[in-house]
């Protein structure tokens, strides 16, 4: 139980933004929402978490939903090298959190 | 980011033999090393979680006596496969989690290891 929802797959042109959708309904109050992206044949990458408020960093930016049902991972300028599988994952705060994997969105950048 | 490298980076093998996966944090200290597989087309499946020293904690339906996790320093662990068959054929990738204190501690992921059992 991934326990996120995400579209199976999006597509976006190169050098537009793309905006992936997370829906997290039954996140707890202590749940930090994660965001990895896997290329193809290697490890998933760390992109970005946050608990309440919105995040930026050099690589994307998230939004979080005031009642934290949903998220939204904002590539500001998709590049041919942003194809991945990304994974929304929730994961109890702390030092002791477990990430569980769901199926992610393949996100399909054209040229 | 931090680096987490895994060797080999592909292996294939003899039915009936076993490997060893080697998971190294090259620039922090790992407390914790998560050790996953992922088959074809589907997503990332957590085996089994190890503190450094500690014996690991395997998820639900993991063989523990199949899939041997040693976690002897802060920044090596070893997933040994034994006595390895055709269905364990996979993508094994190695995770590394650095402690801060009680704040949320970063993750990192291997390279990943490709096996192959004939």
């Amino acid at each position: 139980d991934a326990k996120t929802t995400q579209p199976n797959s999006m597509e976006s042109n190169e050098e537009e933004p793309v905006h992936l959708p997370c829906n997290h309904s039954t996140i707890s109050g202590t749940d930090y929402i994660h965001w990895y992206r896997q290329l193809p044949s290697q490890g998933p990458e760390y992109v970005i978490h946050g608990l309440t408020s919105n995040v930026n960093n050099r690589m994307a930016s998230l939004a979080i939903a005031e009642d934290r049902k949903s998220s939204t991972l904002i590539l500001h300028r998709a590049t041919l090298r942003d194809a991945a599988v990304y994974y929304c994952i929730r994961a109890r705060g702390g030092s002791n959190y477990k990430l569980t994997f769901g199926k992610g969105t393949l996100l399909t950048v054209n040229p | 980011g931090a680096v987490v490298s895994q060797h080999p980076s592909w292996v294939i093998c003899k039915s009936g033999t076993s490997v060893k996966i080697e998971c190294r944090s090259l620039d922090f200290q790992a407390t914790t090393m998560f050790w996953y597989r992922q088959f074809p087309k589907q997503s990332l499946m957590l085996m089994a979680t190890s503190n450094e020293g500690s014996k690991a904690t395997y998820e639900q339906g993991v063989e523990k006596d199949k899939f041997l996790i040693n976690h002897a320093s802060l920044t090596l662990s070893t997933l040994t496969v034994t006595s390895a068959h055709p269905e364990d054929s996979s993508f094994y990738i190695c995770s590394a989690r650095e402690r801060q204190g009680s704040a949320i501690g970063w993750q990192f992921f291997g390279p990943g290891t490709r096996l192959t059992v004939l």
